[in-house]
């Protein structure tokens, strides 16, 4: 099947930028997405963007794709404790299902005062 | 806008019993459910796609017989868990598809539903 792949951990200091990168094999992707997810609660969707784009940007959250390389990152600028969290990279996928979603491991994003 | 919820939230059972866990868009349609399932540590695995009013479709590998989704309606997906087993236990989280955003490929998801099977 497809493959996302993430790093695991990601530590910043508060007010610094935090990068975080995921990689994908399906070729065929059309739309990839970030989710965040707190502790013991659901999938936020965070962002997403077109394969046709290379670059989306929303307040503190820029997002860039090299569709060439198959990577993707998120950029969190001025990163604050709230945005302690793990994060996803996904993928939509043309799988069993339609619209279902490939996702990777999530970067557990820790913030250090 | 866009919010959906999951019943229960948690849930014990023992082996051997049949759980059912609730998915509902409480303030859109949703003619698209997907369930996933999500191990310690680990990612979501995409279990099946419920499409109001059809069979679902399962991912290989995902035992139709024991994992039964039920889409009667177009806020409500149900899934039940058939004769638990402790393997079975693991974060269950529903997600669902806005009929209106035609086009969009925005999906919601509900806050998750922990299962452990004693």
């Amino acid at each position: 099947g497809e493959d996302v792949e993430q790093s695991l951990f990601l530590s910043v200091r508060e007010g610094d930028s935090s990068v975080i990168n995921c990689t994908y094999t399906d070729s065929s992707s059309t739309y990839l997405y970030w989710y965040k997810q707190e502790p013991g609660a659901g999938l936020q969707l965070l962002t997403y963007i077109f394969s046709n784009m290379d670059m989306k940007q929303d307040q503190r959250l820029t997002v860039l794709l090299n569709k060439k390389d198959k990577h993707l990152s998120l950029r969190i600028a001025d990163t604050q404790t709230g945005d302690s969290a793990i994060y996803f990279c996904a993928e939509k996928y043309s799988g069993g299902g339609a619209d279902g979603l490939t996702f990777g491991k999530g970067t557990h994003l820790i913030i250090q005062p | 806008g866009a919010v959906v919820s999951q019943h229960p939230s948690w849930v014990i059972c023992k082996s051997g019993t049949s759980v059912k866990i609730e998915c509902r868009s409480l303030d859109f349609q949703a003619t698209t459910m997907f369930w996933y399932r999500q191990f310690p540590k680990q990612s979501l695995m995409l279990m099946a796609t419920s499409n109001e009013g059809s069979k679902a479709t399962y991912e290989q590998g995902v035992e139709k017989d024991k994992f039964l989704i039920n889409h009667a309606s177009l806020t409500l997906s149900t899934l039940t868990v058939t004769s638990a087993h402790p393997e079975d236990s693991s974060f269950y989280i529903c997600s669902a598809r806005d009929l209106r955003l035609a086009g969009a490929y925005e999906q919601y998801f509900g806050p998750g539903t922990r299962l452990t099977v004693t």
